[in-house]
């Protein structure tokens, strides 16, 4: 079965900090994959996505994410925190061609210190 | 312009009864998919519908249903509550004319059954 785990349930790093939030996923084939970011009393929000070629991708708000197909890994990414990347991020993987039905991991809660 | 819209945003409910929840996709969206998410956990799959078909139903009992209208709004339906219905639903849209990948989301309907 498909599924995603995000072994960080919480991170604290400081502002101006280089930030890591690794996705692990379990799928047969190269899945698509995205990470989203769900802050308070808002919907989820796109941040990036892997369909296939580059393994490096480039999102919005200066995070990236590499896919390394050996690792089943699809780790997020930004060299300079913010106090406003304060949220929970989550990894997502979906059947290819299916992504309207998204798998999402449980997400790893960031937390910014001043 | 609009994003997704959701209704009503909170909502108490006792076990037994009846939900509707509502949502109105963004304008020129044809695909709406409803989530559940669990406080603590990541957003879990339960439909996806498109131009008023079902496309896809995620590990759900009967008790959830749902439906698309023609102006592509949608609405959740969960009979019986139960304790563990508690949770935040959201809803995506997709589809504008370009397969993007991305799925937009409301902030959701936040359902609480004592």
């Amino acid at each position: 079965a498909q599924s995603v785990t995000q072994p960080d349930i919480h991170i604290t790093v400081s502002e101006g900090a280089s930030l890591e939030l690794r996705c692990n996923y379990s799928y047969g084939a190269t899945p698509y994959l995205f990470w989203y970011v769900q802050s308070p009393g808002q919907g989820l929000q796109l941040l990036l996505k892997y369909f296939s070629g580059d393994t490096l991708v480039q999102g919005i708000k200066g995070f990236e994410a590499e896919f390394k197909r050996s690792q089943s890994s699809f780790n997020l990414r930004k060299p300079s925190v913010h106090w406003s990347d304060a949220a929970e991020y989550f990894c997502a993987v979906a059947p290819l061609g299916g992504y309207n039905k998204l798998i999402f991991g449980a997400g790893t809660r960031l937390a910014v210190h001043p | 312009d609009a994003g997704v819209t959701q209704s009503p945003t909170h909502l108490i409910k006792t076990r037994g009864q009846h939900v509707t929840l509502r949502c109105s996709p963004i304008s020129g969206h044809k695909s709406v998919s409803w989530y559940q998410q669990v406080l603590g956990q990541g957003p879990q799959f339960i439909f996806q519908y498109y131009e008023k078909e079902e496309r896809g139903r995620g590990n759900f009992p009967d008790r959830f249903s749902a439906r698309q209208f023609p102006n592509y709004s949608s609405e959740l339906n969960v009979n019986a509550l139960l304790l563990g219905d508690s949770a935040l639903y959201l809803c995506a849209s997709s589809g504008g004319g370009g397969n993007t990948g991305e799925l937009f989301f409301g902030e959701g309907s936040r359902l609480t059954v004592l």
